[in-house]
């Protein structure tokens, strides 16, 4: 069974500009979960969603947003970029929303 | 909302040695517990959890321990070798609506170093 997916695994950004990532989770799995890892603040909740329904969402600014899409797989959002926002963001997958597998995320730098 | 606190931030352990890792949690609505092993340039791989309804959670070297009155849980490594080195992160997650966990609080990680 193939695992969550992430593209693209890398990316270089200017501030100012906007950027999408995109995430396959695990076939069957109807639940994704947005997470942004950083040295300073380490793994936090961006936003869960489940068929299409944003059902979380984490204390990140309206800049982060996300969309699922019928076939599971979903995008997040990040508009009007800022260096801070230079991190690991990691798409996790589950069946329910319970146990959550992770993809192996995309470096986001922003310069 | 959810506060995990994890211990130590580096451990290093010989090889064949055990490594205990601790974390606390804050609300006494969590009641999932995982732990995430997290290598260079990868993303988190779930190794172990356990629920509220469980004291204790063994999977050959690897066990977990939860004590809910407390709000403590723990994780053991037993006989380590070093491709148990890693980033090792305790989580924790209340039951959200529709009978779900949707929400993981993570500790900041552990750095284990297993030495040859």
């Amino acid at each position: 069974k193939a695992g969550v997916t992430q593209t693209p695994r890398y990316l270089i950004k200017t501030r100012g500009q906007q950027v999408t990532l995109s995430c396959s989770p695990i076939s069957g799995h109807r639940s994704v979960s947005w997470y942004q890892q950083t040295p300073g603040q380490g793994l936090q909740f961006l936003f869960e969603y489940f068929s299409e329904t944003q059902r979380n969402k984490g204390n990140f600014p309206g800049r982060f947003s996300g969309r699922q899409f019928s076939n599971s797989r979903s995008e997040m959002n990040v508009s009007t970029l800022e260096l801070g926002d230079s991190a690991l963001y990691l798409c996790a997958s589950s069946k329910t929303g319970d146990t959550q597998y992770f993809g192996p995320g995309t470096r986001l730098t922003v310069l | 909302g959810e506060n995990v606190e994890q211990h130590p931030s580096t451990l290093s352990v010989q090889e064949g040695d055990s490594a205990v890792i601790k974390c606390t949690y804050s609300d006494s609505a969590s009641n999932y517990f995982p732990w995430y092993k997290q290598e260079l340039g990868k993303g988190p791989q779930l190794i172990i959890d356990i629920r509220s309804n469980v004291g204790e959670k063994k999977d050959q070297r690897i066990a977990v321990t939860l004590n809910k009155t407390a709000k403590h849980f723990s994780l053991h490594i037993t006989e380590t070798q070093p491709e148990d080195s890693a980033v090792y992160f305790c989580a924790a997650s209340p039951k959200g609506s529709g009978g779900s966990n949707y929400k993981l609080t993570f500790g900041k990680g552990t750095l284990l170093t297993v030495n040859p």
